[in-house]
């Protein structure tokens, strides 16, 4: 089946430490969404890419970057961790050309910065 | 004020009855909307999505919008034990979704 997935699905680290979080998709999607999630916040949108050669930071982009290696991958690094970068992070793909704008979800992260 | 206002809840709702869920948002130019559901510690899933004025339904879902008013709510009827989740409401305003912060719903059997 075309899926998203995401590695790992677990990490915990130390404030300072380097994290790289990677997505990866068989949906043949062209558009590409890392979010994170705060209990009561929702999602929030921290950097797209429409395509292999377009990145876009998103509202809350400040601690983090991203590699768009592939159409079918897209990577969000932490360079510096901190302990309020805890949080889910979900990836999310969708397709250009179409009126309905619906993303699909990975199974999502759960990064702890002690 | 934020884009996008759901009352967290939890909204608590006997089986069998009607789930009444509501959503605000503060920018008028929005074109349209989406109910997700979220399931504890899972990925977020499409249910409902919505365009114009008017009532949408498919299915135990109906969707409605009122843009004069700015607000977009969410009925689930005959509730089920599996309808217990968070859903989110997000909107749409180009490529851009907003993702209001959920309402957590819990069926009682």
């Amino acid at each position: 089946d075309a899926d998203v997935t995401q590695t790992p699905r677990n990490r915990i680290t130390k404030t300072g430490k380097r994290i790289m979080l990677e997505c990866s998709q068989t949906k043949g999607h062209d558009r590409m969404y890392w979010y994170r999630q705060d209990p009561g916040l929702g999602l929030r949108l921290i950097y797209y890419s429409f395509d292999v050669k377009d990145i876009n930071k998103g509202e809350i982009s400040d601690g983090y970057s991203v590699s768009r290696q592939a159409q079918a991958k897209f990577s969000l690094s932490l360079e510096s961790a901190i302990p309020n970068q805890t949080a889910l992070y979900f990836c999310a793909t969708s397709v250009s050309g179409t009126t309905t704008n619906e993303q699909f979800f990975g199974p999502g992260t759960r990064l702890t910065v002690l | 004020q934020k884009e996008v206002e759901q009352n967290s809840g939890p909204l608590s709702v006997p089986e069998g009855a009607i789930a009444s869920l509501n959503c605000t948002y503060s920018d008028r130019v929005s074109q349209s909307f989406f109910w997700y559901r979220q399931y504890s510690g899972k990925s977020p899933e499409l249910i409902m999505s919505i365009y114009s004025n008017g009532d949408k339904e498919d299915g135990r879902f109906t969707a409605q919008l009122n843009k004069a008013s700015q607000y977009v709510s969410l009925l689930i009827r005959d509730s089920q034990p599996s309808d217990s989740a968070t859903y989110l409401c997000v909107r749409a305003a180009g490529n851009k979704l907003t993702f209001g912060g959920g309402t957590r719903v819990l069926v009682k059997p």
